[in-house]
């Protein structure tokens, strides 16, 4: 299994350019996440799909972030415009349900992260 | 709102010692329990997790973590570490009525002196 893979590893920027950060999650895994870390806010929630629909979206930012999923395989997180106070590293995480049952889910797991630099 | 508490930010330890990391929550309801290891310039793996049964669970590397509901905690111990232990260490909850979301502790950063 290859895991949930995320692309760019690296990306450097500058102020105002648009980022587009991408996911695959692991195959048959119906929930997907998008996390930020930074020193000083740690590990934030941004957005959380099940079965491709956004469920929470009260962790993005403000309006320059955006989050997709058009399908089981992928998704983006978009951010434009980017600011220097975007730089961190953005992960992506999985999950699957457990079976049977509403409400059963199985541990996260996560990419490597995309690190954002904005300059 | 779920809130989780790491106490200790950061520890210093020699080789040998014991390891017991420090996490509670806030929730009365029923709740699943992660702890993930983050070494440095890598991304969050799991260390062991409890769902329900025996509160008391192994989890990879030698280490385990306990559920005491009465307390509202899931302390992690490690009874030797190694200097390969090196990581920040988050704990993570899941409330039975929070979806597939997890609130995040804030950390504790281990550094382990050889």
């Amino acid at each position: 299994d290859a895991g949930v893979i995320q692309s760019p590893r690296h990306e450097v920027t500058e102020m105002g350019q648009e980022v587009t950060l991408r996911c695959k999650p692991i195959s048959g895994h119906n929930s997907l996440f998008w996390y930020r870390q930074t020193m000083m806010r740690g590990l934030e929630l941004l957005i959380y799909f099940n079965n491709n629909v956004p469920i929470d979206d009260s962790g993005m930012p403000e309006d320059r972030f955006s989050a997709k999923m058009p399908n089981a395989s992928f998704s983006t997180l978009k951010i434009q415009p980017s600011e220097p106070r975007d730089s961190a590293v953005y992960f992506c995480a999985s999950s699957s349900n457990l079976g049977t049952g509403g409400g059963s889910y199985n541990e996260q797991f996560f990419g490597p992260g995309t690190r954002l630099t904005v300059l | 709102a779920q809130s989780v508490s790491q106490h200790n930010h950061h520890v210093i330890l020699s080789e040998a010692a014991s390891l017991e990391l420090g996490c509670n929550y806030s929730y009365g309801g029923t709740v699943n329990l992660f702890w993930y290891v983050q070494y440095p310039g890598q991304h969050l793996q799991l260390l062991l997790k409890y769902f329900s049964g025996d509160p008391l669970v192994k989890g990879i590397k030698g280490f385990e973590a306990e559920f005491i509901k009465s307390k509202f905690s899931f302390n992690l111990r490690k009874p030797s570490v190694q200097w390969s232990d090196t990581a920040e260490y988050f704990c993570a909850v899941r409330p039975n009525n929070a979806g597939n979301m997890l609130t995040f502790g804030g950390g504790t950063r281990l550094m382990v002196k050889p």
